[in-house]
């Protein structure tokens, strides 16, 4: 059971580049969101998706754009990159049910653009 | 909107003694979950406890305890024999409960600003 992964690990792009963060999942949750979290700053919610083909903007969802065709993954593209979009992504997944709390996260992806 | 609030940008504390990290969070709703996560440097986000707003009793996890305070709006970690593996950057977090009542807060949590924790040997 690997969780919840993520790739890259790192990436440089440079200004007006595009490219797309993978996630995906084996726990089968229905729950996924994206947050970036700037230096020194907590996690702000981008995108969430409460099923396959579900998907709704977040706190800060300017310059993504999101997909959900499969419960497993939830990729994030970033259409012409900007210096402000320097951060750290993080992926995470939940079960829907009542009596789940937790959130679990993605390693994370360091981008830098330039 | 539902704000939290760390004042604490970073702690210290010697290796084997007590400390306490600080929240405090803004809501109008009465059903809600609280969360303390850990971010060590790795990045992995590592939850280390929770508390339900309905519950008086305050949360404890082994040496993690928590000081809820619901009327002030409160949510302090308190770290007990605190070892140099607590050395992290600490985020409180809210989130709704409403969903549970066919609400629309999706499960979002809301973080406050992190508090980076040092621990001295």
């Amino acid at each position: 059971n690997a969780g919840v992964t993520q790739t890259p690990k790192f990436r440089i792009l440079k200004i007006g580049q595009s490219m797309t963060l993978q996630c995906t999942q084996d726990m089968n949750h229905n729950y996924m969101y994206w947050y970036r979290q700037d230096p020194g700053m907590g996690l702000k919610l981008i995108y969430y998706s409460v099923g396959a083909g579900i998907t709704d903007k977040g706190e800060v969802p300017n310059g993504y754009n999101v997909s959900r065709s499969t419960t497993e993954d939830f990729p994030l593209r970033l259409e012409l990159a900007a210096p402000s979009q320097t951060s750290v992504y993080f992926c995470a997944s939940r079960d829907g049910s009542a009596s789940s709390y937790e959130q679990y996260f993605g390693p994370g992806t360091r981008l830098t653009v330039t | 909107a539902q704000t939290v609030t760390q004042s604490q940008p970073e702690m210290s504390v010697q290796e084997a003694e007590t400390v306490t990290l600080s929240c405090t969070y803004d809501t109008s709703e009465s059903d809600y979950y609280l969360f303390w996560y850990k971010q060590p440097p790795s990045r992995q986000m590592i939850l280390v406890i929770r508390q339900e707003a309905y519950k008086q009793q305050n949360a404890t996890e082994n040496r993690f305890s928590v000081n809820f305070q619901k009327a002030a709006k409160s949510f302090s970690l308190k770290i007990s024999d605190s070892q140099l593996g607590d050395a992290a950057m600490y985020f409180c977090a809210y989130r709704s409960a409403s969903e549970w009542a066919g609400g629309t807060s999706y499960g979002k949590l809301t973080f406050g600003q992190g508090t980076i924790l040092t621990v001295h040997p």
